[in-house]
Formats: C-alpha cells, sequence, structure tokens
C-alpha cells in the first residue's frame, strides 16, 4: 500500500514564525502536492513537484514556498506564519496522471 | 479557467435513500475523473476513477459514478446509503490526460449526512 506521511498531525504556531511541514512517501512517485482544506472551499492547491528540486506554483503560492531536495520529501514551508494560514495541509503524491494518495493531514494553528 | 463545480454543499438523507451527488466541469479536452471520500477524521481516499472505456465506473463500498461526456459530468450515485456513508466527496478532475504532472482539481466538496 502507498503510505504517505506527515510529520505532524497537529501544530501550533505563533504569527510571524517560519514553519515547516514535511510529508514523505514511500512510492517512489514522481509527482508531490501540497493543498490547503478549508471548510467551503474544497482543496486548493498551493505548489506542487514533479520531480527533485522541481516546481509548480499552484493556485495559492503567496506565503509559501516549498522544497524537494530528495524523490521521497516534499516540505512546506511558510516564511512568516500569519493568522489567515490556519488550516489543514494535506499532502498527497502520484505516479504521473494517476490517482492520488494523501497524508492524513496536519491541522496548523497560528495564533 | 478550469473549474469543477459540485452542485450541492450539504445533502441530509435517511438511511436506505439513494444518493446522486453532481459534478461537472468546464474543460473541452481528454480528462480523468476521480471521486474521493473524506470520513470524519480520515485521510482522503479514492472511491473510483475513470480514465476510458465503460462510462459506468463502479467503485468502493457500492459507488458507482457515470461519466456524460456531453455534459460534462460525473455524478456519484449509491442505490441505498447507509449511516456509515457520513463523509464529504469531493469531485475531481485530471485536465493533463497522458502528462507527467497530474494535476488534480477539486470541487468545493458535499458533506454527506446520513441519519439511521
Amino acid at each position: 500500500d502507498v503510505k504517505v506521511t506527515q510529520s505532524s498531525r497537529y501544530l501550533v504556531k505563533r504569527t510571524g514564525e517560519k514553519v515547516f511541514l514535511e510529508c514523505v512517501q514511500d512510492m517512489d512517485h514522481e509527482n508531490m502536492f501540497w493543498y490547503r482544506q478549508d471548510p467551503g472551499l474544497g482543496l486548493r492547491l498551493i505548489y506542487f513537484s514533479y520531480d527533485v528540486k522541481m516546481k509548480e506554483k499552484g493556485d495559492i503560492p503567496e506565503g509559501y514556498s516549498v522544497s524537494r531536495e530528495k524523490k521521497e520529501r516534499f516540505s512546506l514551508i511558510l516564511e512568516s506564519a500569519s493568522t489567515n494560514q490556519t488550516s489543514m495541509y494535506l499532502c498527497a503524491s502520484s505516479f504521473r496522471d494517476n490517482e492520488q494518495f494523501f497524508g492524513p493531514g496536519t491541522r496548523l494553528t497560528v495564533l | 479557467a478550469q473549474s469543477v463545480s459540485q452542485h450541492n454543499h450539504h445533502v441530509i438523507l435517511s438511511e436506505a435513500a439513494s444518493l446522486e451527488l453532481g459534478c461537472n466541469y468546464s474543460y473541452g479536452g481528454t480528462v480523468n475523473l476521480f471521486w474521493y471520500v473524506q470520513y470524519p477524521g480520515q485521510h482522503l481516499q479514492l472511491l473510483l476513477k475513470y480514465f476510458s472505456g465503460d462510462p459506468l465506473v463502479k467503485g468502493i463500498k457500492g459507488f458507482e459514478a457515470e461519466f456524460i461526456k456531453s455534459k460534462f459530468s460525473f455524478n456519484l450515485r449509491k442505490p441505498s446509503v447507509q449511516w456509515s456513508d457520513t463523509a464529504e466527496y469531493f469531485c475531481a478532475v485530471n485536465l493533463d490526460r497522458g502528462s507527467t504532472l497530474g494535476r488534480l482539481y477539486f470541487g468545493r466538496g458535499t458533506q454527506l449526512t446520513v441519519w439511521p
């Protein structure tokens, strides 16, 4: 079974802090994705990566950056956390245009 | 802009009722289509998918969906829902079929509540 793991289930940070969210997949997938999930808004794509060191902006990249130094790991970085970044963050991976496999999510609260 | 529309934000049914959740997308090309489900407190998981072939696809837990190309629709159905089907359902579309990128466009989700 494909497994996508995220470093934390719950995270509480203060405004202005730098936040790192880590995601690891174990199926050698080229593609990895970061979404945020908010009630009534569904899943919105922040960034995705199709190869090591490659990244593409999604629909809402402002305030975020990403890093993919190894194929299995994709990190989301909030350079200076703000309260409007309080959300559920979901990581996913896929092989080409096949289904995406999701991690359990990280619920981030920024105070 | 590409978009995926789910018509119902919240659906409330009694057990044994039939379910149909609508999904439409705005793109004229060839697509891959997915329905995902998120049970309370759990991660998103695939319910079913359509890539090609028979437009009526069957998924897990008795769900099925029909792709109607002329209507740009991929509606999810279940003849008789159970309390355990209470969850949020997301329709997703891959507009880059055959490419390596695999980006999905998601609808806003439909919350299904089933009363026992």
